[in-house]
């Protein structure tokens, strides 16, 4: 049972070069979310899906973009990479989007954009 | 704007008790959940509290009152495994997740 995968587990990235960060999960979860996180800063939404085929901005979209184009994937692309997006990455998933349900974290891809 | 507050570190020795408190001002609330993250590592689900009132689950218990906009997790009969960072985030309005930059909670023998 692998839960979420992420991958690459970590990356260096020089700037203006163009990444994706894979994100799989086999629970056949309908929402799925990307998150950064930051020294001395909570955790922060960059996209988020609530189904396959729909997605939606969260509290830091811009730079990224995400796809779902089935359950299990959800890809996220940076398009031109800055130092500022140097973070730690987390994708998790949840049965639904709303009601009790907790979010399943992968185990994170850390970047480093020089 | 929205916010969440937690204490930045706390210290605790292994057998002891520790309360982590977490204050919130959100657009709207729908949940509060308590998550535990090693360092390097994910975090992972600890406790929900929707009603006020008190969540028992083993060593761990979850206070909530939402008139104060407080939470509290406690933790019991500490442990070295227990030191880890405590993240306490909240289900606005929109059904999104607003988390605290969680408590590191350092436990000495």
């Amino acid at each position: 049972i692998a839960g979420i995968t992420q991958a690459p587990t970590s990356q260096i990235l020089a700037a203006g070069r163009r990444m994706t960060l894979r994100c799989t999960q086999d629970m056949r979860h309908n929402a799925m979310y990307w998150y950064r996180q930051d020294l001395g800063l909570g955790l922060r939404l960059i996209h988020y899906s609530n189904t396959a085929g729909t997605t939606g901005k969260g509290e830091v979209p811009d730079g990224y973009s995400v796809s779902r184009a089935n359950t299990d994937d959800f890809p996220l692309t940076l398009a031109s990479a800055v130092p500022s997006q140097t973070s730690v990455y987390f994708c998790a998933s949840s049965d639904k989007a709303g009601d009790y349900n907790e979010q399943f974290f992968g185990p994170g891809t850390r970047l480093t954009v020089l | 704007g929205q916010n969440i507050d937690q204490p930045t570190e706390m210290t605790a020795t292994e057998g002891a008790i520790v309360q982590i408190n977490c204050t919130y001002q959100t657009s709207g609330f729908n949940g509060l959940f308590w998550y535990q993250q090693h360092a390097g590592e994910a975090p992972t689900f600890l406790s929900y509290n929707v009603l006020d009132g008190l969540e028992e689950k083993g060593r761990f218990s979850s206070f909530l009152s939402r008139s104060k906009g407080y939470s509290y997790l406690l933790l019991k009969e500490l442990q070295m495994k227990d030191s880890a960072s405590y993240l306490c985030a909240v289900r606005d309005s929109n059904y999104q997740l607003i988390w605290g930059a969680g408590t590191k909670l350092i436990i000495k023998p």
